[in-house]
């Protein structure tokens, strides 16, 4: 199957600083990702959709400028948690389909574990 | 938000024994997919089932669907250690948008 790649794996930084997560879909283009949140023991949380050459699309309740988004290639995308605090530290996994219509199946990268201290 | 509620929320079974999951769901779909996620891991696209179809099989894997009670179900038969993870259905909008909605998830553990 398609491959999902997530850099970097894990990070810790402190409380006010910026991350940035990227996500690259390595053997397919990729004009939409998506990005998820999941805490410990509970689900994947849609955060946003992620567009190449145009503005991600924000879940409701997720801030806009806390979580820049940028599609920059048909194979890249970036998630970068400007000022970060305790509460944001997260899972985070990356997603991007390999084919429209109905069919939607979907690769998931391996995810960034964010701890924030 | 999440669209589907799954139950059981935990399951422990012992090796060899069948482990059955539902998950339930609320707007009409096009599709259902279940995914296995392995501690702290990404997701693995396990089988897909379209809105016309009600059942379907993949190795192991027994997935059905009842659109009319908005439900699905995975069955796991002649279960394995190597099967202790979490298992997610999730739904797309029925309208066309790729995104996808998960479910709680259900903790698997397959005990030797």
């Amino acid at each position: 199957g398609a491959v999902v790649s997530q850099h970097p794996s894990r990070v810790i930084c402190k409380s006010g600083t910026s991350v940035k997560i990227e996500c690259r879909s390595l053997d397919f283009q990729a004009t939409t990702m998506f990005w998820y949140r999941q805490f410990p023991k509970q689900s994947l949380m849609l955060m946003a959709t992620s567009n190449e050459g145009s503005k991600a699309t924000y879940e409701q309740g997720v801030e806009k400028d806390k979580f820049l988004i940028n599609h920059a290639s048909l194979t890249l995308s970036t998630l970068t948690v400007t000022s970060a605090h305790p509460e944001d530290s997260s899972f985070y996994i990356c997603s991007a389909p390999t084919s429209g219509g109905t069919y939607n199946e979907q690769f998931f990268g391996p995810g960034t574990r964010l701890t924030v201290l | 938000s999440q669209q589907g509620e799954e139950d059981p929320q935990a399951l422990s079974i012992q090796e060899g024994e069948n482990a059955t999951m539902n998950c339930s769901y609320k707007t009409s779909i096009n599709n259902l997919q279940w995914y296995r996620q392995n501690s702290g891991r990404g997701l693995v696209h396990l089988i897909l089932i379209r809105s016309n179809e009600r059942e379907k099989h993949s190795g192991r894997l027994r997935v059905t669907l009842d659109t009319s009670k908005k439900s699905s179900s995975l069955l796991i038969t002649a279960s394995r250690a190597a099967d202790t993870a979490s298992y997610f259905c999730a739904t797309d909008d029925g309208q066309g948008a790729q995104k996808l909605v998960f479910g709680q998830g259900t903790r698997l553990t397959i005990n030797p």
